[in-house]
């Protein structure tokens, strides 16, 4: 089975803060995916990466930026958080974007600024 | 724009079978995608059509019309642990999954 793990399921930060929020899958996946989940709205793709190294551009990367040094680890940053970044953060894994493979989530980390 | 219509919430009782549709406006269309959240939980993988038909799986059916730009979710022999939010994926040219913002169904006894 695939894992997809997050840091932590509750955050709580100030305004302002530096914040990490980690990924690691356990499968050798290649695509990974950073979504927030607001209520109303569908997922959002913040930021996704097909490859070390790679970090592609979702549709809200604005306030966010992403790291990833090492295949199964991908890290969201909020260089300086703001109260409207108070969201669920789900992050995915997949092993292609083609045919019928589907993407698969860690728990999520629900994000509180404050 | 790309955008995906889906009912917020519908309730239906145990027992019982209950459809949720889904409409998408998508640039291209690589497949759509059915998930399963439970509540704070992870959106899990229920059904997948790219082409044209029903796919049945268990209790739970999908069916795609390209054409109309239309899906649903079929769901049988409803059971309370089926209380859950469906979240409507699409996937668009360049293979980016566009998501609905999900309908929340309740189950009554």
């Amino acid at each position: 089975d695939v894992k997809v793990t997050q840091s932590s399921r509750y955050l709580v930060k100030r305004t302002g803060e530096k914040v990490f929020l980690e990924c690691v899958q356990d499968m050798d996946h290649e695509n990974m995916f950073w979504y927030r989940q607001d209520p109303g709205l569908g997922l959002r793709l913040i930021y996704f990466s097909y490859d070390v190294k790679m970090k592609e551009k979702g549709d809200i990367p604005e306030g966010y930026s992403v790291s990833r040094e090492k295949k199964e680890r991908f890290s969201l940053i909020l260089e300086s958080a703001s109260t409207n970044q108070t969201s669920m953060y789900l992050c995915a894994s997949s092993l292609s974007t083609e045919g019928w493979e589907t993407q698969y989530f860690g728990p999520g980390t629900r994000l509180l600024v404050l | 724009g790309q955008n995906i219509d889906q009912p917020t919430e519908m309730t239906a009782t145990e027992g019982a079978i209950v459809q949720i549709n889904c409409t998408y406006q998508t640039s291209g269309f690589n497949g759509l995608f059915w998930y399963q959240q439970h509540a704070g939980e992870a959106p899990t993988f229920l059904s997948y059509n790219v082409l044209d038909g029903l796919e049945e799986k268990g209790r739970f059916s999908s069916f795609l019309s390209r054409s109309k730009g239309y899906s649903y979710l079929l769901l049988k022999e409803l059971q309370m642990k089926d209380s859950a939010s469906y979240l409507c994926a699409a996937r668009d040219s360049n293979y980016q999954l566009i998501w609905g913002a999900g309908t929340k169904l309740i189950i009554k006894p």
